[in-house]
């Protein structure tokens, strides 16, 4: 079956690095990947979509890449800011083109 | 509406009593998703709509859960004879339809079964 790996562990960043994420996944070639920002109480919220043939794609200080030979999507934040402290998934389509399949999330938090 | 809305916002219930989860998606979204998300966990796929038929039922856990949508518009997601093991959030999601969309998703609905 499908499989979605984020690094479970935390992620401490200092304010102004570069926070860099990562999704791994098996058993599967997706269409698009999708990563989401989801506070705590609240819902995901959709950042961005990345397709297999876009190698990488960029949203103000966000940038994603997706490595269909290497199955692997990097998530960047640049310049980061104590603002963007909160937990990132990353997200699939299935085999069966229904729906997409959410990983656990990465927790990452930006110090002052 | 301007974004996904669901109520309640929070629910205690009793073991053995059935609950019911109210989505109302974003006009026009023909795509409607259920997640349910337990503590710390990732976010578990339930249902899938499009329009007023549900093509994907394979994630609801057992024959308790079932769900509607009517008029291309609202869902509900029933629990009937809730369990501890159902307490979770359960979110609720719309999009144009397709995974070539990203999903809105609504602030979810605290379950708790006592």
């Amino acid at each position: 079956s499908q499989k979605i790996e984020q690094n479970s562990e935390a992620l401490n960043i200092q304010e102004g690095k570069t926070a860099t994420l990562t999704c791994n996944y098996t058993n599967y070639s997706p269409a698009y990947l999708q990563w989401y920002r989801q506070d705590p109480g609240r819902g995901p919220v959709f950042l961005l979509l990345i397709r297999e043939n876009e190698k990488e794609k960029r949203k103000e200080r966000l940038k994603v890449t997706f490595d269909t030979t290497l199955k692997q999507s990097l998530f960047h934040i640049t310049a980061s800011q104590p603002a963007d402290s909160a937990t990132y998934l990353c997200a699939l389509d299935s085999s069966s083109a229904s729906k997409i399949i959410f990983g656990s999330g990465t927790r990452l938090s930006i110090r002052p | 509406g301007a974004g996904v809305s669901q109520s309640p916002s929070n629910k205690v219930t009793e073991k053995g009593k059935d609950v019911e989860l109210r989505c109302d998606p974003i006009s026009g979204h023909t795509a409607l998703y259920w997640y349910r998300q337990r503590l710390g966990q990732g976010l578990e796929f339930l249902i899938y709509f499009q329009g007023n038929s549900a093509p994907d039922k394979s994630g609801l856990p057992s024959d308790r859960f079932s769900a509607e949508r009517t008029g291309e518009s609202v869902s509900t997601l029933t629990i009937q004879r809730t369990q501890q093991e159902d307490s979770a959030v359960y979110l609720c999601a719309s999009s144009l339809g397709g995974q070539a969309y990203g999903y809105t998703f609504g602030s979810g609905t605290r379950l708790t079964v006592v």
